[in-house]
């Protein structure tokens, strides 16, 4: 069974940094795209970041770019998000999701792990 | 800038049938945007119901269905029941990596 665990989620002031970290298991890591998807309390989703399998290339929403970096351990099936520079904007709920084999879709939800910025 | 458009609000009775559109601001929606639904009932994450226009994700009842109709993507609920009152969100592949999220729709099912 395919499983997303997602931990680091915490309390942490305006300007503060944050390391989310997502664990995979039940399938081949490195064989996929892997992308973290955020939810603001009450609001809808927002696509974060994408980092594809082989090609090794990284995407990020413009509401996070140069303040986000998305990273991945194929050996230790783990996808990671340092989170600088954060804002209580960034307040939300953050999910872990698998990408699709051989086309460019979402698949399996990790349970996702909550971020709050505040002082 | 780019605005994914989906209904607020549907609702449906029991049994019917309702469908939910995903369309974009810019233009017409299709398969190169890679249309994923997705079902997120209250308190719980969201789950894949289709990716890639119609391609339903596993263990997903085949009343759920993708496809495209008059330039926007479309979620059709075949045979509504009780349980699938909940939010339904989009989103849309616009290139360069970049995806976009519509804001949802909140179906009703009365």
């Amino acid at each position: 069974e395919v499983q997303l665990l997602e931990s680091g989620g915490g309390l942490v002031q305006p300007g503060g940094s944050l390391r989310l970290s997502c664990a995979g298991s039940g399938f081949t890591f490195s064989n996929y795209i892997m992308r973290w998807v955020r939810q603001a309390p009450g609001k809808g989703l927002e696509w974060v970041s994408s980092f594809g399998d082989r090609s090794y290339k990284t995407y990020y929403a413009d509401s996070v770019k140069g303040r986000f970096t998305i990273s991945r351990d194929d050996s230790k099936s783990t996808l990671s998000l340092q989170m600088n520079s954060l804002r209580a904007e960034d307040t939300a709920v953050y999910y872990c999701v698998k990408g699709t084999s051989a086309t460019n879709g979402f698949d399996v939800w990790g349970q996702g792990t909550v971020v709050t910025v505040s002082s | 800038q780019t605005v994914v458009t989906q209904e607020p609000s549907l609702s449906v009775s029991p049994g019917e049938t309702v469908t939910l559109t995903c369309g974009l601001n810019s233009g017409s929606v299709s398969p190169e945007h890679y249309p994923n639904w997705f079902q997120q009932r209250p308190g719980q994450a969201p789950r894949t119901l289709i990716y890639s226009t119609n391609s339903r994700s596993s263990g997903v009842p085949d009343r759920f269905s993708g496809s495209i109709l008059v330039n926007k993507a479309a979620l059709t609920i075949t045979g509504a029941q009780a349980d699938d009152e909940c939010h339904y969100y989009c989103i849309l592949y616009l290139g360069s990596g970049i995806w976009v999220f519509g804001e949802g729709t909140k179906l009703t099912v009365l």
